[in-house]
C-alpha cells in the first residue's frame, strides 16, 4: 500500500525533549518530503530532499532537522526549539522532485505535553 | 516561492449535484498541478493531476481545468456520491528551484445523501 512507512502512528513526548519521526520508502524514489498538517492550514513543507546527502529547508523549517544518509530513509527530528510541535506529520516521496506524483505515508500524530 | 490559495474552505452539496473547488497560484513557472483527496484519518491520495501544457483533463466523474493566463485551476466533481465526502487539496510545483509541492489550505466537501 504505497511503499512508504511512517512510524510510530502516535507519539507522545514531554515538552523540552527532542523526538525523531521515522520515514522509510521502498519505491526507489529519489525525492522525499516532510509536511506538517494543522487543522485549516493544509500541508506545509518542513524539509525536502531531492537526492541522498542533500536536503533543503521548506517554509517552516525552524525547530526541525533532517538527514538523508540513505535513499530509503528520511528521518525528521522535532527539537525543543520548535515552539508548537503538536501536529500531524506526513512524509512523502516521489520519483524525482517537482512534477511527479507524491506518495504519502500514513502520518505520525505527535503530541507534546 | 510559490503560493497557492484554495476556495471554498467548506462545501456542502446534495448527492447527485456537482462540486467545484478553485485554486490560484502565484508563480507562472509552475508546471504541475495535482489534486489530493484525504479521507478522515487517512493519508492524502492523488485523484487527478494536470500539467501546464494541457487545459483540461477528465477521469470519469472528476475533471480538472487549468487557465495559465489567469493562474488558476479547478476541480470539478459531477454526480457526487456520499463517498466523495473528504478534504480535497490542490497543489502546485515549480520545474526549477524548489521542486516540491506547495499545497492549498484544503476544502472539506460534504455530500448530503
Amino acid at each position: 500500500d504505497g511503499g512508504i512507512t511512517q512510524s510510530p502512528k502516535y507519539l507522545f513526548r514531554k515538552e523540552g525533549q527532542n523526538v525523531t519521526l521515522s520515514c522509510e520508502q521502498n519505491l526507489n524514489h529519489d525525492a522525499m518530503y516532510w509536511y506538517r498538517q494543522d487543522p485549516g492550514q493544509g500541508l506545509r513543507l518542513i524539509y525536502y530532499s531531492q537526492i541522498v546527502n542533500d536536503f533543503q529547508k521548506g517554509d517552516i523549517a525552524e525547530g526541525y532537522s533532517v538527514s538523508r544518509e540513505k535513499k530509503e530513509s528520511f528521518p525528521l527530528t522535532v527539537t525543543s526549539a520548535q515552539k508548537n510541535p503538536t501536529a500531524f506529520y506526513l512524509c512523502a516521496s516521489s520519483i524525482s522532485g517537482g512534477g511527479t506524483e507524491a506518495f504519502f505515508g500514513q502520518g505520525t500524530r505527535l503530541t507534546v505535553v | 516561492g510559490e503560493n497557492v490559495e484554495q476556495h471554498p474552505s467548506t462545501l456542502s452539496v446534495q448527492e447527485g449535484d456537482s462540486a467545484v473547488i478553485k485554486c490560484t497560484y502565484s508563480d507562472s513557472a509552475s508546471n504541475y498541478f495535482p489534486w489530493y483527496k484525504q479521507e478522515l484519518g487517512k493519508r492524502p491520495q492523488l485523484i487527478i493531476d494536470i500539467r501546464s501544457n494541457v487545459g483540461e483533463k477528465k477521469d470519469q466523474r472528476i475533471a480538472v481545468t487549468l487557465n495559465k493566463t489567469a493562474k488558476h485551476f479547478s476541480l470539478h466533481i459531477t454526480e457526487t456520491q456520499p463517498e466523495d465526502s473528504a478534504v480535497y487539496f490542490c497543489a502546485a510545483t515549480l520545474n526549477t528551484g524548489r521542486r516540491a509541492l506547495t499545497f492549498g489550505s484544503g476544502t472539506r466537501l460534504q455530500v448530503q445523501p
